[in-house]
């Protein structure tokens, strides 16, 4: 079955802004991460959240992680074309790898 | 560092016949996943190895999904006999620990499967 939901379904933002995405999720894990995919093509890992964090950075984009609520967000700061893809989060379930995935958010950026 | 291979990356075939995808792993990763995406969806889970055991096929459908990963590197993944709900993309994925813990996981390209 799968883990995470991602929210919204589908996001369409002009280049410049910055764009949230949400995934909640089911059970207690070990780790959360953000993927990345573009049309066609393979996941490209953009960042791993560990379940005793609560933030992380990594260039334009900040993930915030809330055990308590299960659910995290991703934040893409100033907006570019080449950023429109599909999000996916993964969870690990707690003493497994398991790495399963939400449905994802489908991110388009306007020029 | 070489990424994942998959192959073939494309696919036709018909229903009620059979076929098998390839993956190589990055070297020295114990964990390999294959997913199925089916188009405008999430990667589902269908068998996850760590070396050449299986950790999870939960949701594998077993009477016609096989993989077996012989020697804890390369896996296979054969469907038999195809439906045409199996029409897909088939992702394998490979990831290691480090200091006891889960590192990210690295993503093949995927074979696209049609099933006519």
């Amino acid at each position: 079955s799968q883990q995470g939901e991602e929210d919204p379904q589908a996001l369409s933002i002009q280049e410049g802004e910055n764009a949230t995405m949400n995934c909640s999720y089911k059970t207690s894990i070990n780790n959360l991460q953000w993927y990345r995919q573009n049309s066609g093509r393979g996941l490209v890992h953009l960042i791993l959240i560990r379940s005793n964090e609560r933030e992380k950075h990594s260039g334009r984009l900040r993930v915030t992680l809330d055990t308590s609520k299960k659910s995290s967000s991703l934040l893409i700061t100033a907006s570019r074309a080449a950023d429109t893809a599909s999000y996916f989060c993964a969870t690990d379930t707690y003493n497994n790898n398991d790495m399963r995935f939400g449905a994802g958010t489908r991110l388009t950026v306007k020029p | 560092e070489a990424g994942v291979a998959q192959s073939p990356r494309y696919k036709i075939i018909e229903k009620r016949q059979s076929v098998a995808f390839w993956c190589n792993p990055i070297s020295g990763h114990a964990t390999l996943y294959w997913y199925q995406q089916i188009l405008g969806q999430g990667p589902k889970l269908l068998i996850q190895f760590q070396n050449n055991g299986v950790v999870d096929d939960s949701q594998l459908p077993k009477d016609r999904f096989s993989a077996e990963r012989l020697k804890g590197v390369d896996s296979t993944l054969k469907i038999q006999p195809a439906k045409l709900e199996d029409s897909a993309v088939y992702l394998c994925a490979s990831r290691t620990i480090l200091r006891g813990m889960n590192t990210e996981a690295f993503f093949g390209q995927g074979t696209r499967l049609t099933v006519v």
